[in-house]
């Protein structure tokens, strides 16, 4: 299993500029996440996907949009980039059940100049 | 509104000197307290739930327990692979989809 799976990596975009941030879970997951994460302020809830079809505002939705393209994959589109969201992603994906612990893939580091 | 305050911001230990990270919570009920350790240019890795005021949890040098205004992470002993940042994150009780209210983090690390 490789668990949680994000890419790219690494980006860099211009203000402006749109890109889609990938996240797929091989768990068999219901809900998964998105957050940004961002030196002195922790992770913040982007946007949700409690199932497969439905997707919800997080804490800082704005200038994001989201697609649950499946069970398994969960995308962030950036329509038009701003340096206000040069930060570290991570998509999160848990299990149905009572014990909410979520499972984190390995980030996306992205930089808008 | 829910809020998590995490002190101190970084702590730096020797290695088998024990100490404790808080992190203080504002949730209208908890559903749930939990503890992340993340690894830089890592995702957060889950440690433990907390439910209940006088629960605790252990697991190899990290014990974590919880009142109802406070959990502390206590480290005993701790060896340099402890060093991380260590995350706290509460869910209200009015949730029911898994959204966290996630604190700074406190910075570990330990030299040998």
């Amino acid at each position: 299993n490789a668990g949680v799976t994000q890419t790219p990596k690494f980006q860099v975009l211009k203000t402006g500029q749109s890109m889609t941030l990938q996240c797929a879970q091989d768990m068999n997951h219901n809900s998964m996440y998105w957050y940004r994460q961002d030196p002195g302020m922790g992770l913040r809830l982007i946007y949700y996907s409690a199932s497969e079809g439905t997707t919800d505002k997080g804490e800082v939705p704005n200038g994001y949009n989201v697609s649950r393209l499946n069970k398994r994959e969960f995308s962030l589109r950036l329509e038009s980039a701003a340096p206000s969201q040069t930060s570290v992603y991570f998509c999160a994906s848990m299990p149905q059940g009572a014990s909410y612990e979520q499972y984190f893939g390995p980030g996306t580091r992205l930089t808008v100049t | 509104e829910d809020q998590v305050t995490q002190s101190p911001e970084a702590l730096r230990l020797q290695e088998g000197e024990s100490s404790s990270l808080n992190c203080s919570y504002t949730v209208s009920g908890l559903r749930g307290l939990f503890w992340y350790r993340q690894d830089p240019g890592k995702g957060p890795e889950f440690l433990f739930t907390l439910y209940s005021a006088g629960e605790e949890k252990e697991k190899e040098r990290l014990k974590a327990t919880l009142t109802k205004k406070e959990s502390f992470l206590h480290i005993t002993a701790p060896k340099p692979e402890d060093s991380a940042t260590y995350l706290c994150a509460v869910q209200a009780a009015t949730d029911s989809w898994g959204k966290l209210q996630f604190g700074a983090g406190t910075q570990v690390v330990v030299t040998p």
